[in-house]
């Protein structure tokens, strides 16, 4: 049973392209994030969502568009890739939206852009 | 502010032990370590709260000194399963509601 998934696990693809990338939390956490960690394993948050409601936007480009259909289910879109998006992008989810409460990381999600 | 991370690298043989610390400039309310093995997600080990608290976790152990704004993370008795890099995360008081991670300790553990 997997607690956080995400798809696809590889997405290769080329510059100017837009991806879609999906996460699913089967925990019945409240909260969800994205983080990215990049080559030299910097993990940085960009989003997070209690509840369907954004609560934390990171200084990220305004090309990246998570949506929240439901609280189990983050999506990250991102449009008009550059190569400095080559990176994993983590999904997580905990129980609430404070930082006191564990949180649980899906297997990532390794965005090559050639 | 992201925390800062001490030593960058260690290297064990099996049944040694091991300290990193985690030190912010930022009163902190909260601090978390987690271990990512090569190639997979991090793993949550522990979270410390604002109280000079001390937890463990089998044979890794964890203090918080708030006072001085530092979390270490100790490893008794390395496996080799100890391997990976640890991240601290740390949550500033003021109610951010976000984890600021520190650069990682890549921790190797040796036959």
């Amino acid at each position: 049973d997997t607690a956080v998934s995400q798809t696809p696990k590889y997405l290769v693809t080329q510059m100017g392209n837009d991806k879609s990338i999906k996460c699913e939390q089967n925990l019945g956490h409240d909260t969800m994030y994205w983080y990215k960690q990049d080559s030299k394993k910097f993990l940085k948050i960009m989003f997070s969502y209690n509840n369907k409601e954004l609560i934390i936007n990171e200084t990220v480009p305004n090309r990246f568009s998570p949506k929240s259909p439901d609280k189990a289910h983050l999506n990250l879109h991102i449009n008009s890739l550059e190569l400095g998006d080559s990176a994993v992008y983590f999904c997580a989810s905990s129980q609430e939206s404070q930082a006191r409460q564990p949180q649980h990381f899906g297997d990532g999600t390794r965005l090559s852009i050639l | 502010q992201q925390p800062v991370q001490s030593p960058q690298a260690v290297i064990l043989r099996e049944g040694e032990d091991a300290v990193i610390n985690c030190s912010s400039s930022k009163a902190l309310y909260s601090v978390h370590w987690y271990r990512q093995k090569h190639g997979e997600a991090p793993v949550f080990l522990m979270i410390l709260l604002k109280g000079g608290e001390q937890k463990g976790h089998d044979k890794i152990s964890a203090s918080f000194n708030e006072k001085k704004q530092q979390s270490s993370l100790y490893l008794t008795a390395s496996q080799l399963s100890y391997s990976g890099t640890y991240f601290c995360g740390t949550e500033t008081q003021g109610g951010s509601e976000k984890l600021v991670f520190g650069k990682g300790t890549k921790l190797t553990v040796n036959p």
